[in-house]
């Protein structure tokens, strides 16, 4: 299976601060996505991400959310002003075309 | 948009046993049905996957079977370990027409396999 890598693996934040969540793509892998999964639940899509814009995003990314890969490095998930209910796994995905998609270790968000 | 159902949310067997694990997806377009095995603190990890122009995959111990009329698609796992002990997750995707789009994925199967 593809190695994808995340950082940091785990972010504390205040409530109302930015936080940036990174994945490090594998070479070749062209579509990206980020899920998010509360604990206990199942993993829900947030945003998929091809040819350096947003292709989908569901009703969670609203406003507060941003992706972007900047010069074809890391891709990005941003939260602006985050929220107690923000607290979560956040899950890069990629796919390399042919349909399957591999996820990374996760970043653990808490927000106090 | 797609929903998935998953059933049970807990499954308790005995080592050796068979296990299964059904999904029902909404959207008859969907054309990309893959389980996820995830162990506690861990990334989902693919074991196994069947396109809609199959209706069934089988990799060793653990096989797919997919019904499209029905809108319905199980994981079977022959002979369970201890080490299969995990949460299963099912999905589905539509795909329209392209190889990628969102996963949608079902509430998830507690397997407990018993030594």
């Amino acid at each position: 299976e593809p190695e994808v890598t995340q950082t940091p693996s785990h972010q504390v934040t205040q409530m109302g601060q930015e936080v940036i969540l990174r994945c490090v793509p594998i070479s070749n892998h062209l579509y990206f996505y980020w899920y998010r999964q509360i604990l206990g639940q199942k993993v829900e899509f947030l945003v998929s991400f091809y040819n350096n814009e947003i292709s989908e995003k569901s009703e969670i990314f609203d406003d507060q959310f941003s992706v972007e890969r900047p010069d074809g490095s890391n891709f990005t998930l941003k939260i602006r002003s985050t929220k107690l209910e923000d607290s979560a796994m956040y899950f890069c995905g990629q796919q390399l075309g042919l349909g399957e998609q591999y996820f990374g270790p996760g970043t653990r968000l808490t927000v106090t | 948009g797609e929903n998935v159902e998953q059933h049970p949310s807990t499954l308790s067997v005995q080592e050796g046993d068979s296990a299964v694990i059904k999904c029902t997806y909404s959207d008859s377009a969907s054309n990309y049905f893959p389980w996820y095995k995830q162990e506690l603190g861990k990334r989902p990890q693919l074991i196994i996957d069947i396109r809609s122009n199959v209706g069934e995959k089988k990799d060793q111990r653990i096989a797919v079977t997919l019904n499209k009329t029905a809108k319905h698609f199980s994981l079977h796992i022959t002979e369970t370990q201890p080490e299969d002990s995990a949460v299963y997750f099912c999905a589905a995707r539509n795909a329209g027409g392209t190889s990628y789009g969102k996963l949608t994925f079902g509430q998830g199967t507690i397997l407990t396999v018993h030594p």
